[in-house]
């Protein structure tokens, strides 16, 4: 079974720039995450979306950062315009449902703002 | 808020020694826990969980204890090996919508 795809796995842009990361789920899991991992940090939720309906976003900085999932598959997460604090890991992660199902993540997306 | 921390931030171990790692958390609402582990330039990756009905879970060198009345889990891994060095995060689980809240993590070591 393939697990959580991301990309691109590396991006470094200066700062007050725009980028966009994707992510293809696990095939077959409704429920899609994307994580901000800041170096040693644990991963903290940004959203989660249940198909293509949002759960949670109340820690997404909307200001700046978007996220849609149009066909309850792909995602992708933009931020624009970029600040230098948002050097971080963008994980994503997938399950089968929400309460009792493995969440699986993919590699993450590092960022570098310069 | 809600927080899941650790209570050391990296342990040191010798090959074939076990490995205990602990974790406190605040909210007893909290449907279960779990444990990833995350070596370097990696997502998480499940290693076991626990619901919050049961008080220990074992799997394969691992075994998940729970303490519900002092609000306090822990990770024991059975004759550690290098490949188990690796920063290691307890997570919480909410029973509401499946949002998960993670601590800082401990950073393992294993020493040949």
């Amino acid at each position: 079974e393939a697990g959580v795809a991301q990309s691109p796995r590396y991006k470094i842009i200066e700062k007050r720039q725009s980028v966009a990361f994707w992510c293809n789920p696990i095939s077959g899991h409704a429920t899609l995450y994307w994580y901000q991992q800041i170096l040693g940090q644990g991963p903290k939720l940004l959203i989660q979306f249940q198909n293509n309906g949002v759960v949670d976003d109340s820690q997404l900085p909307k200001d700046r950062f978007s996220a849609e999932r149009l066909k309850g598959v792909d995602s992708t997460l933009k931020i624009q315009p970029a600040k230098l604090e948002d050097s971080a890991v963008y994980l994503c992660a997938s399950s089968a449902g929400s309460i009792g199902n493995t969440i699986y993540f993919g590699e993450g997306s590092w960022l570098t703002v310069v | 808020g809600e927080s899941v921390g650790l209570h050391l931030p990296t342990l040191s171990v010798q090959e074939g020694d076990n490995s205990i790692i602990n974790c406190a958390y605040s909210n007893s609402a909290s449907d279960y826990f779990i444990w990833y582990k995350q070596e370097s330039g990696k997502g998480p990756q499940f290693i076991i969980d626990i619901r919050s009905n049961m008080d220990k879970r074992q799997g394969q060198r691992v075994t998940v204890l729970l303490n519900k009345t002092v609000k306090h889990l822990s990770l024991q891994i059975a004759a550690t090996q290098p490949g188990d060095s690796a920063v290691y995060f307890c997570a919480e689980k909410t029973n509401q919508g499946g949002k998960l809240i993670f601590g800082q993590g401990t950073e393992l070591s294993v020493k040949p």
